[in-house]
């Protein structure tokens, strides 16, 4: 039973460059969230997908977007990067049914610099 | 909105020696509550959760956790480490009867020397 599993590992891109990211959620789940880990910090809530929509989003621009799937993957697209974009991305899965108290089990993730 | 405070940024400790972690919460409603771990190299893993019911939760590994209401906190706990819990430790909560956003602390790295 794969987990959570995102693409690319590792991504170097420079100021001003568009981005996107993947993930393939666990199998059995419907809801994919993203987080933005930056060196030193904890985990920072971007956005959550379920049922093909964005559901909740947290405090970051619009140049972070995203998709999902009728798989139930999901893409996250950052435009016009900046130097404090660079982090590692985590994707987390889990089911849409009974909302707050669902685990999210977490990808690898992919690590972002932007030079 | 809720925040999570985590007061321990790096911890040093010798095998066998007890653990405590401390994690501090701020939210005028109820949460839920968890701890994640990260393992050099691995991703994040739910340690253990607490939702409602009895305030000390057993996790895996050996690691628990107390509630405590009164004081918005909720403080790892494993009475003797190993150098296999050499890891980063996150506390995080979300809204009770929200949708399942994860509010993080910024984390522990623990140090186990053997």
């Amino acid at each position: 039973d794969a987990g959570v599993t995102q693409s690319p590992t590792h991504l170097i891109k420079t100021r001003g460059q568009q981005v996107t990211l993947r993930c393939s959620p666990k199998s059995g789940h419907d809801t994919v969230s993203w987080y933005q880990q930056a060196l030193g910090q904890g985990p920072q809530f971007i956005f959550q997908y379920y049922e093909e929509e964005e559901r909740q989003r947290g405090n970051f621009p619009d140049r972070f977007s995203g998709h999902q799937f009728p798989n139930y993957s999901s893409e996250l697209n950052v435009n016009a990067l900046l130097l404090g974009d660079s982090a590692l991305y985590l994707c987390a899965s889990s089911s849409g049914r009974a909302l707050a108290k669902n685990i999210q089990y977490f990808g690898a993730g992919t690590r972002l610099s932007v030079l | 909105a809720q925040s999570v405070s985590q007061h321990n940024h790096h911890v040093i400790l010798s095998e066998a020696a007890s653990l405590e972690l401390g994690c501090n919460y701020s939210y005028g409603g109820t949460v839920n509550l968890f701890w994640y771990v990260q393992y050099p190299g691995q991703h994040l893993q739910l340690l253990l959760k607490y939702f409602s019911g009895d305030p000390l939760v057993k996790g895996i590994k050996g690691f628990e956790a107390e509630f405590i209401k009164s004081k918005f906190s909720f403080n790892l706990r494993k009475p003797s480490v190993q150098w296999s819990d050499t890891a980063e430790y996150f506390c995080a909560v979300n809204a009770y009867t929200g949708f399942q956003k994860l509010v993080f602390g910024t984390g522990t790295r623990l140090l186990v020397s053997p």
